[in-house]
């Protein structure tokens, strides 16, 4: 099945500590994007790239970092350097095209323990 | 810069009734607007989109949309409520003039479709 798969579901960070959250898709999309959702804040956009060994921050990059080595594979690393990192974690990947609808993973909880 | 409200934090309407769900936005050229769907802990999932044409948009499990370009608007609608329905719907807006065809989502309303 064609689809975007992330990884953990769940996860738990002590302080201090990096954690790399998987993002995976077999859809052949160029573009893909993580999205950082908080209560009452909507999605807000953290990095993104649209193509192979590109990316470029978005709205709320600070403490985050990715890379992208491969098409299918879009892992984000949430930093020490991010001061409040719990929250819930999206990555989408879409066809390049201003049209075109982005497709979801079924999101990463990261919590600060 | 563009931008998207969602005015109401929740709607409530009662099974078998109709529902809306009411979203504007802010954009310097034209807009590409869509319609997306999240069930508790889970990704988003694509309803409609508005690109060209008709103003009225047909969707996903009933669902439509309505853009009103003098209004700004593309409130998404439903002509009878099903007590699945309830979830978080976001509104979407991609402008076509932005360099990297950024898409701004609004907070988000909580739809309750009470049986």
């Amino acid at each position: 099945d064609g689809g975007i798969t992330q990884s953990p579901k769940y996860l738990f960070r002590k302080e201090g500590q990096n954690v790399t959250l998987s993002c995976e898709q077999n859809l052949n999309h160029d573009a893909m994007y993580w999205y950082r959702q908080d209560p009452g804040q909507g999605l807000r956009l953290i990095y993104y790239s649209q193509i192979v060994n590109d990316f470029q921050k978005g709205d709320i990059a600070e403490g985050y970092s990715v890379s992208r080595e491969k098409k299918e594979s879009f892992p984000l690393t949430v930093t020490s350097a991010q001061k409040n990192p719990t929250a819930f974690y999206l990555c989408a990947s879409r066809e390049t095209g201003a049209n075109t609808e982005a497709f979801f993973g079924q999101g990463t909880r990261l919590t600060v323990v | 810069a563009q931008s998207v409200a969602q005015p109401e934090d929740q709607v409530n309407v009662a099974e078998g009734n109709p529902l809306t769900v009411k979203c504007t936005y802010s954009v310097s050229g034209n807009p590409y607007l869509f319609w997306y769907v999240q069930y508790p802990n889970r990704g988003l999932q694509f309803l409609l989109k508005y690109i060209t044409g008709d103003n009225l948009v047909k969707g996903s499990y009933g669902f439509e949309a309505e853009f009103n370009k003098s209004q700004t608007s593309f409130h998404l609608k439903k002509p009878s409520a099903l007590v699945s329905d309830s979830a978080l719907y976001f509104c979407a807006v991609r402008d076509i003039n932005g360099g990297y065809q950024k898409v701004t989502f609004g907070i988000g309303t909580k739809l309750q479709v009470i049986p």
